[in-house]
């Protein structure tokens, strides 16, 4: 048990929708990482904010976005939604931003 | 493009058996991080290496640092049904915001 809780866990949207998949950091963590994980790989970094701030971004592409509140809970929004967007999205929380990551239990998303 | 390699990608064992896994790169991490992941749930963290040759245990799991810090390895010992899962290796890179970098995944099956 992490602390860290994410919802919906399942979601199911059609291509070209919008989704907004929510995340509840540990109180006391000033950064929140999004990652995704599709199926049969690891996770891979989409970005991070620190502070409400972005503060580093993977290779997605800019209809992948997000936002830190001030009560340690975050967005991550997806536009114009494709096939490919299907994944496990997972948030993960942490003291500071390089500091160690606790994983939620993630977001099933299926687009159809 | 910084790249994380794990092997084996399946390994299904008896009850007993000794079993290691690599994880494999060409670039230099500052830190190397261990996780399990469990079928619907976010990545569980086991441990994370920092210095170059290090080894660290937990109960019947070693893992290995390279020197280089460039691979690690996690070895099980007398492995259990209750070892099955995916072990996922993740680096962090130097000046890096704290986004790490995951491998594939090792997918674990411990047979009775």
């Amino acid at each position: 048990e992490t602390g860290v809780t994410q919802s919906p866990t399942h979601l199911i949207k059609t291509r070209g929708q919008q989704v907004t998949l929510r995340c509840s950091s540990q109180s006391g963590h000033n950064t929140v990482s999004w990652y995704q994980q599709a199926l049969g790989q690891g996770p891979q970094f989409i970005f991070q904010y620190y502070r409400e701030e972005e503060n580093g971004r993977g290779n997605f592409p800019p209809r992948f976005s997000g936002l830190q509140f001030p009560n340690y809970s975050s967005e991550l929004n997806v536009n114009a939604l494709e096939l490919d967007d299907s994944a496990l999205y997972l948030c993960a929380s942490s003291p500071g931003p390089q500091e160690t990551q606790y994983f939620g239990p993630g977001t099933r998303l299926l687009v159809l | 493009t910084q790249l994380l390699e794990q092997s084996p990608q399946f390994l299904s064992i008896q009850e007993g058996e000794n079993l290691t896994v690599y994880c494999n790169s060409s670039s230099v991490f500052s830190s190397l991080q261990w996780y399990r992941q469990e079928p619907g749930e976010g990545p569980v963290l086991l441990v994370t290496v920092v210095t170059g040759g290090e080894v660290k245990k937990l109960k019947r799991l070693t893992f290995q640092f390279g020197d280089a810090r460039k691979d690690s390895s996690l070895h099980i010992t007398a492995a259990q049904p209750g070892d099955t899962g995916l072990y996922l290796c993740a680096g962090e890179s130097e000046g890096s915001q704290g986004n790490l970098i995951f491998g594939k995944g090792t997918k674990l099956s411990v047979k009775p």
